[in-house]
């Protein structure tokens, strides 16, 4: 079965300073991999995506993920933050067990230190 | 610009009331799921549909029931509202057979049972 993991609930960086959140997945075939974002009291908008084709993803708002199949991880990151990243983020990876469907990771929440 | 639009931002009702949450996507998606999200375990499904009048359950359907009779529109219900159902509830959306699509998500609906 295919799963998630962000590693760290939470974390801070300062304004200017490079943005690293993690994830790593666990999928016994080729998955398609997600980062989304959830500003407060909004839904999730998506980000960026990997489907398999460019392995270094880039997205809206400067955002950016490579694709490491030896590592199993699709982390991302932002070269200069920004006060207006502070949002939670999303790794997602889909499910081929499940048809259509695609597993959440439990989030990362992004601090920006002035 | 494609939408998926939840009726109400804020709901407040009472212990024991009938709940009804509506999403609407404009996008003629075939799949639509219902989220609930709370602090520190991310989002969970409630129920799915993959077409008209047909529904799953997800990995905590207890308590809620769905309804689907237009491919538009996907309700969830709380049967009997408890304190314990107060959450952000997200309504999600996306084309059959794409997951590489990734989901369309609604704002959400934070509900508060009192």
């Amino acid at each position: 079965a295919q799963s998630v993991t962000q590693l760290g609930s939470h974390v801070s960086v300062s304004e200017g300073a490079l943005v690293l959140l993690r994830c790593n997945y666990s999928s016994s075939v080729p998955p398609y991999l997600f980062w989304y974002v959830q500003y407060p009291n909004q839904g999730l908008q998506l980000l960026l995506k990997y489907t398999s084709a460019a392995t270094l993803v880039k997205g809206i708002n400067g955002f950016e993920a490579e694709f490491k199949k030896s590592e199993t991880s699709f982390h991302l990151t932002k070269p200069s933050a920004h006060m207006s990243d502070a949002a939670e983020y999303f790794c997602a990876v889909s499910d081929w067990d499940r048809d259509d469907k695609i597993i959440f990771g439990k989030g990362t929440r992004l601090h920006i230190l002035p | 610009d494609v939408k998926v639009t939840q009726s109400s931002r804020y709901l407040v009702k009472r212990t024991g009331e009938k709940v009804f949450l509506e999403c609407v996507q404009d996008m003629d998606h075939e799949n639509m799921f219902w989220y609930r999200q709370d602090p520190g375990l991310g989002l969970r499904l409630i129920y799915f549909s993959y077409d008209v009048k047909m529904k799953e359950k997800g990995d905590i359907p207890e308590g809620y029931s769905v309804s689907r009779e237009k491919k538009e529109r996907f309700s969830l219900i709380l049967e009997s509202a408890s304190t314990n159902q107060t959450s952000m509830y997200l309504c999600a959306s996306s084309p059959s057979g794409r997951v590489d699509y990734g989901y369309t998500f609604g704002s959400g609906t934070r509900l508060t049972v009192v």
